[in-house]
C-alpha cells in the first residue's frame, strides 16, 4: 500500500515568489492536511480538505492557500514568499476524522532565500 | 484556544532504564496521538488513544490517556539507543476543529 506522497522533497526560492506543494495521500484516504514545521514555532496547523472542501484552517495568513482535487490530491500553494516561510511542510492523511490515526507524507522542505 | 505542553521537552538517559514523558493539554479533547520523528525524517505514528482510559502497547513503548485529567503518558521500559528520537503529542480538539495541536516535543537521547 503505497504511503503518502509530497512533491517535490526539496525547494529553494527567492523572497517574493510563489510555490506550490503537492501531496498525494493514501488511496481511499479523503482527508488531507497540511502542516508547517519550523525550529521556533513547532508543527503548526495550516488547512484541512475533506472531499474537496475546506474543512478547517489554522491561524495563518492569506498568502497560504490550498485546495484538493476530485481524487483527493491536495496541493498548497503560498505567494509572496518570505524569509519567515522557509520551513518543512508536512502534509497527512487520513481516512475521514482521523479515528485511525494520520500518515504522514516526507514532507517538502522549503528554503526562502 | 487549545495548547498542549509536553514535558521534559529533553530527556538523556542510559540503556535499559525507565522513564515516561507526560502530555498535558488544556481544553477538552476526543482524540490523542504520538509520534517519532527521527532528524531529518517525517513523523512516524505510534499510537492513537480515543477514549478515557485507552492503553496501548507496542513494543517498548506504552502510551496512556486520561481525559479528566487531560493527561496522556508515553512510558518507556528498558530503553535501547533505537528509540532515541523526538517524540511528540498532538491532540485534535472537540468536535474535529482546527486541525492537530501539537506539542513542542521531547528530545530524547538514549546512550549505551
Amino acid at each position: 500500500k503505497a504511503g503518502v506522497t509530497q512533491t517535490p522533497r526539496y525547494l529553494i526560492k527567492t523572497r517574493g515568489q510563489q510555490v506550490t506543494l503537492s501531496c498525494s495521500p493514501i488511496s481511499g484516504h479523503r482527508s488531507v492536511s497540511w502542516y508547517q514545521q519550523t525550529p521556533g514555532q513547532g508543527l503548526q496547523f495550516l488547512f484541512e480538505y475533506f472531499s474537496e472542501t475546506q474543512r478547517n484552517k489554522g491561524n495563518f495568513p492569506g498568502r497560504f492557500s490550498g485546495r484538493q482535487f476530485s481524487n483527493s490530491r491536495s496541493e498548497m500553494n503560498v505567494s509572496t514568499l518570505e524569509l519567515g516561510d522557509s520551513a518543512l511542510y508536512l502534509c497527512a492523511s487520513s481516512q475521514g476524522d482521523g479515528g485511525h490515526g494520520y500518515t504522514f507524507g516526507s514532507g517538502t522542505r522549503l528554503t526562502v532565500v | 484556544e487549545l495548547k498542549v505542553e509536553q514535558n521534559p521537552l529533553f530527556l538523556s538517559m542510559q540503556e535499559g532504564k525507565n522513564y515516561t514523558i507526560y502530555c498535558n493539554y488544556s481544553t477538552t479533547s476526543d482524540r490523542l496521538y504520538w509520534y517519532r520523528q527521527d532528524p531529518g525524517k517525517s513523523l512516524e505514528s505510534l499510537f492513537v488513544l480515543l477514549s478515557n482510559g485507552a492503553v496501548k502497547q507496542e513494543g517498548r513503548l506504552m502510551a496512556s490517556l486520561d481525559t479528566k485529567a487531560r493527561l496522556s503518558t508515553l512510558h518507556i521500559t528498558a530503553a535501547v539507543h533505537d528509540l532515541s528520537a523526538t517524540y511528540f503529542c498532538a491532540v485534535r480538539g472537540s468536535g474535529g476543529a482546527d486541525g492537530l495541536t501539537f506539542g513542542k516535543g521531547t528530545h530524547l537521547i538514549i546512550q549505551p
